[in-house]
């Protein structure tokens, strides 16, 4: 079965700009939540879809948003990016949200 | 109060050698969920290890255990025989009661040495 997959790896925007990031989850799996990863602040919880809803949302300014697609796919799209916004931004899958939640390799944001 | 304190920074062990890298929690939820993620240094997260608040027996996957003491919160994780490929910072997380998302501790990086 394969893993989660998250695209592009790398990514590098100016500040000001907006970007979006994907991620596909195993297979099967409906729930997909995301983590920004920094430094200073470690891991955080960004949001959770759950068959194409949102159903919770870390503390993160509105200009973090996501969505989820019909077949689990999701997106989540940053805008007027700031220097601070430069993190491994991490999605992770499970079957309903209450179970194991298996990690992809994550996107690097680099925001100059 | 921090919800999952790793008070390990770094930890060094010698190959073939066992460590126990420290995780206490905190929380009042009565049904609660411990997990245990390994980070390379390529950024992937790993899935170890995980424990219910309900399990009566110690969670254990291979060469990795959980040693659970739900009266001091404490969930370590024990890795046995050491192996170079150990090398990585590991992350004890934690999910309360319904809640989706998991917290996480700052974590510790784990040196094998040869």
């Amino acid at each position: 079965k394969a893993g989660v997959t998250q695209t592009p790896r790398y990514l590098i925007k100016t500040r000001g700009q907006q970007v979006t990031l994907s991620c596909s989850p195993i297979s099967g799996h409906r729930s997909v939540s995301w983590y920004q990863q920094t430094p200073g602040q470690g891991l955080q919880f960004l949001f959770e879809y759950f068959s194409e809803t949102q159903r919770n949302k870390g503390n993160f300014p509105g200009r973090f948003s996501g969505r989820q697609f019909s077949n689990s796919r999701s997106e989540m799209n940053v805008s007027t990016l700031e220097l601070g916004d430069s993190a491994l931004y991490l999605c992770a899958s499970s079957f309903t949200g209450s179970g194991e939640q298996y990690f992809g390799p994550g996107t690097r944001l680099t925001v100059t | 109060a921090q919800k999952i304190t790793q008070t390990q920074p770094g930890m060094f062990v010698q190959e073939k050698e066992a460590v126990t890298l420290d995780c206490t929690y905190d929380t009042s939820d009565q049904s609660y969920g411990l997990f245990w993620y390994k980070q390379p240094s390529s950024g992937e997260m790993i899935f170890l290890i995980y424990q219910g608040s309900y399990d009566e027996q110690n969670a254990t996957e291979g060469r990795y255990s959980l040693n659970f003491q739900k009266a001091r919160k404490s969930a370590n994780l024990v890795i046995s025989a050491s192996q170079l490929g150990d090398s990585a910072m590991y992350f004890c997380a934690m999910r309360e009661g319904g809640a989706r998302q998991l917290t996480f501790g700052s974590g510790t990086q784990l040196t094998v040495l040869p």
